[in-house]
């Protein structure tokens, strides 16, 4: 099955900071890549789908790069909602096993 | 508008048998893929399995596979997710989310159930 790793575990930025985090597949995963953001208590909310493609209703501030094995998410100008737990999400598998990274926790420095 | 709707927090104990719910609403729900994720405690998300309801065709990630059972009532538009024999271990927070694809055809879960806390605990 194919891993995902994500980097780095933790992050502690401020407000207005440009962020970038890191998800690297076991495996090319061609542009099979998805990334959620989860708040504390809350289920988890789709930003990005097909490595760089933002879903509806997501802020501009947030973007997806990469494809193969290396991506990212990077979010230009941090805003007090932005602090919460992101996951990626690999959907290539054709075992119907579509693993998720560990997540990354995004704090307030 | 899309609505998963999952019934309600449980409290059991081990070796107990649970049945928990996840009713789709505002869309065909025989028409996308329903998965299943667990979350423990202060851990990440796992991946347990999906089903069509479309014709119950359901897959099963290998760390689930045999723990658990999903299924589907299309009549009532409601995915499941049961336990025979609960274990400590099962206590976490579960959601169900629909499986979409885009144009492009990559898939994704784009819409959440708001999670159902299962506490196993003698």
């Amino acid at each position: 099955d194919i891993q995902m790793t994500q980097s780095p575990s933790s992050l502690s930025a401020s407000v207005g900071d440009r962020v970038t985090i890191t998800c690297r597949a076991s495996q090319s995963i061609s542009s099979y890549l998805n990334w959620y953001q989860q708040k504390p208590g809350k289920a988890p909310k789709l930003l990005i789908y097909a490595a760089s493609s933002l879903q509806s209703g997501v802020p501009s501030r947030f973007s997806g790069s990469g494809s193969g094995t290396d991506f990212t998410l990077t979010i230009s100008s941090l805003q007090p909602e932005d602090f919460a737990t992101y996951y990626c999400q690999q959907s290539y598998s054709t075992l119907f096993m579509y693993t998720f990274g560990q997540g990354t926790k995004l704090e307030i420095k | 508008e899309v609505q998963l709707v999952q019934s309600g927090a449980e409290v059991k104990k081990p070796g107990e048998s649970l049945k928990i719910s996840c009713k789709g609403s505002g869309y065909s729900f025989t028409s996308y893929w329903i998965g299943w994720v667990r979350q423990m405690p202060g851990k990440g998300l796992e991946w347990m399995g999906i089903i069509y309801p479309g014709d119950s065709d359901t897959r099963y990630s290998p760390s689930f596979q045999g723990q658990v059972t999903i299924s589907a009532d299309k009549s009532i538009s409601t995915a499941y997710l049961q336990w025979s024999s609960l274990k400590a271990s099962d206590t976490a927070m579960y959601y169900c989310a629909r499986w979409a694809t885009a144009v492009a055809g990559t898939p994704f879960f784009d819409y959440w159930g708001q999670g159902t806390l299962v506490t196993v605990s003698s």
